[in-house]
């Protein structure tokens, strides 16, 4: 089946630093991929929707400069953390949604864990 | 605009019990539901969707869910929980605002299953 792969699955970064965060669709193409946030315990908050080839749209909330994302192909997105700070520690967590031929499925990725120290 | 209420923050049943977990939501479309399952320290997994064919929904590990329009429900069900079933899950429906129908989440429920 359709799989969505995150990278990296875990990772740590001083504060002040930028870490970056990618989502691939493995096999089938996702003109939109979505970023999502999670805090322990609660559920996801969406961040931003990502379209390929266009800027992304961000949620209420969520700060455009700091969490920068690109789209730059049908099967690849990223997110950027940028100046890293303890507050951004979270599960980040992609989706991605295959065509109308396949249902216009979304497929999560398994998310990423990002520790700021 | 959408919304889902997952009735329950944490479920607790014996293993070998029904499971019931319980989801209302509002629509101001003919909404698309979800049940995603969230083991710890995994991803998203889906278990099962509706998407206006039939009412009564069957996913996968056993687990069904049932569309009742009138009660605006998509409950989750399961006749016996196994220990394997501990997790959460979230209840999900699609908000078909322009094309990119996001996907607008419950908060979770905890299920715990007990020997």
């Amino acid at each position: 089946g359709a799989v969505v792969s995150q990278h990296p699955s875990r990772v740590i970064c001083k504060s002040g630093t930028s870490v970056k965060i990618e989502c691939r669709s493995l096999d089938f193409q996702a003109t939109t991929m979505f970023w999502y946030r999670q805090f322990p315990k609660q559920s996801l908050m969406l961040m931003a929707t990502s379209n390929e080839g266009s800027k992304a749209t961000y949620e209420q909330g969520v700060e455009k400069d700091k969490f920068l994302i690109n789209h730059a192909s049908l099967t690849l997105s990223t997110l950027t953390v940028t100046s890293a700070h303890p507050e951004d520690s979270s599960f980040y967590i992609c989706s991605a949604r295959a065509g109308a031929d396949s249902g216009n499925t979304i497929y999560f990725g398994e998310g990423s864990w990002l520790t700021v120290v | 605009a959408q919304s889902v209420t997952q009735l329950d923050s944490h479920v607790s049943v014996s293993e070998g019990t029904p499971v019931l977990l319980r989801c209302n939501y509002s629509s101001s479309y003919s909404p698309s539901l979800f049940w995603y399952v969230q083991h710890p320290n995994k991803g998203l997994q889906l278990l099962l969707k509706y998407t206006s064919a039939a009412t009564l929904v069957k996913g996968i590990n056993g687990f069904e869910a049932e569309f009742k329009k009138s009660e605006t429900s998509f409950h989750l069900t399961k006749p016996s929980a196994h220990m394997s079933d501990a997790a959460e899950y979230f209840c999900v429906v699609s908000d078909r605002a322009g094309n990119n129908r996001k996907l607008i989440w419950g908060l979770g429920t905890s299920l715990a299953v007990n020997p």
